[in-house]
């Protein structure tokens, strides 16, 4: 079946630094990604729709300069978080419809939880 | 505004009882609705979906799901509880033609020994 693959599942970094997330379809190609956010005994909240060849659509209330969002290619989504604070600390999780267009369901990576120190 | 609601925070169940997970949509029309599974420090796992057509759904792991229109409701059932299957559990919505997936608010299920 459709596979999404996240990279890295854990990462922890200093303030001030960047760090790059990847989420990758394995096995088909997903024109549209999307990357969700997780707060600490909260749902998962949309941050961004990443287009393929075309510029993220982000959600209300999340700063584009801050997470930045690039989808080179039809099987790979990058977010980076630029200079990152302890507040940026959470779970990220990136999403990508399978084959079959709107029938099909968003197959989600494993996540990625980010600890700002 | 679409939303989804789950109405319950936190369910605690004795292994081997039944299961009933509560799921309320707000929706101009019927979505596509979908249970996820999220265990400690894991991704989502999907347990099943909902597009159209028979109003009972089987997922895995032994879930199923009951869609009614008449009360805006997508409940997930199963009838044995197992240990693991203490997680936490989401139900989310996206309009059929949309791309952006609501999700409610989670409900985290504790399975008593």
């Amino acid at each position: 079946g459709a596979v999404v693959s996240q990279h890295p599942s854990r990462v922890i970094c200093k303030s001030g630094t960047s760090v790059k997330i990847e989420c990758r379809s394995l096995d088909f190609q997903a024109t549209t990604m999307f990357w969700y956010r997780q707060f600490p005994k909260k749902s998962l909240m949309l941050m961004a729709t990443s287009n393929e060849g075309s510029k993220a659509t982000y959600e209300q209330g999340v700063e584009k300069d801050k997470f930045l969002i690039n989808h080179a290619s039809l099987t790979l989504s990058t977010l980076t978080v630029t200079s990152a604070h302890p507040e940026d600390s959470s779970f990220y999780i990136c999403s990508a419809r399978g084959p079959g267009g709107m029938n099909s369901p968003l197959h989600f990576g494993n996540g990625t939880r980010l600890t700002v120190t | 505004a679409q939303s989804v609601t789950q109405p319950d925070i936190h369910i605690t169940v004795s292994e081997g009882a039944s299961l009933e997970l509560r799921c309320n949509y707000s929706y101009g029309a019927t979505p596509y609705l979908f249970w996820y599974v999220q265990s400690p420090g894991q991704g989502l796992q999907l347990l099943l979906k909902y597009f159209s057509g028979d109003t009972l759904v089987q997922g895995i792991k032994g879930f199923e799901a009951e869609f009614k229109r008449s009360q805006s409701s997508f409940n997930l059932r199963k009838p044995s509880v197992h240990w693991s299957d203490a997680a936490e559990y989401f139900c989310a919505g996206i309009k059929a033609a949309g791309n952006k997936l609501t999700f409610g608010g989670g409900t985290r299920v504790l399975v008593k020994p």
